[in-house]
């Protein structure tokens, strides 16, 4: 049973331009949770989603901040215009009905 | 709003010795869970143990035990023997009943020496 995957595992992009991560939660798990990690610090929870529904987005910025859970294919976070203070690790983290949440390797953002 | 507060930012311990690693909370939940991950240089989040608000006795998973003082609202992490690939940050991170968003603390980074 392989774990969360999450690509790509980094991304590089220029300020203005869009990043777009990708989560495949493991088999079986329909609830995906996306956190972002600045340096130094834990992890702040962003948007919690089951298959085409947004149960939580309390964490998401307000603006250029999207995600979505299709009813196939990967969990997309989604950001618009990125800029510098974007870069960060962001974790993708998926479970099953119970509560353990078991997260994917990250993906880290660097925007120049 | 549940809070944090893990007051080690950084630990060492010798090579076998047990380490104790601190985290208090604050939850007006009436039901939760504590769950502790493992974050090595590497940087992916692993998760260790989990020990449920109703749970009667303390959790273990091999090397690793949590000392839950339900009343003082802590959840220390203990583990023994220590090793060198215990090196990491540790997370400590409630969660509410039912897949809610966890909730983590600043870390603390334990080193383990030779």
């Amino acid at each position: 049973n392989a774990g969360v995957m999450q690509n790509p595992r980094h991304l590089v992009r220029r300020r203005g331009q869009e990043a777009r991560l990708r989560c495949s939660p493991m088999k079986g798990h329909s609830h995906v949770y996306w956190y972002r990690q600045l340096p130094e610090e834990g992890l702040k929870f962003m948007v919690y989603l089951q298959k085409e529904n947004i149960i939580d987005e309390s964490g998401m910025p307000k603006e250029r901040f999207s995600a979505e859970f299709p009813k196939e294919g990967p969990s997309i976070l989604r950001i618009q215009q990125v800029v510098r203070g974007d870069s960060a690790a962001y974790f993708c983290a998926s479970s099953p009905t119970v509560e353990t949440q078991y997260f994917g390797p990250g993906t880290r953002l660097l925007v120049l | 709003a549940q809070k944090i507060t893990q007051t080690q930012p950084g630990m060492f311990v010798q090579e076998k010795e047990a380490v104790t690693l601190d985290c208090t909370y604050d939850t007006s939940d009436p039901s939760y869970g504590l769950f502790w991950y493992k974050q090595p240089s590497s940087g992916e989040m692993i998760f260790l143990i989990y020990q449920g608000s109703y749970d009667q006795q303390n959790a273990t998973e091999g090397r690793y035990s949590l000392n839950f003082q339900k009343a003082r609202k802590s959840a220390n992490l203990v583990i023994s023997a220590s090793q060198l690939g215990d090196s990491a940050m540790y997370f400590c991170a409630p969660g509410g009943g039912g897949n809610t968003p966890l909730v983590f603390g600043k870390g603390t980074r334990l080193s383990v020496i030779a």
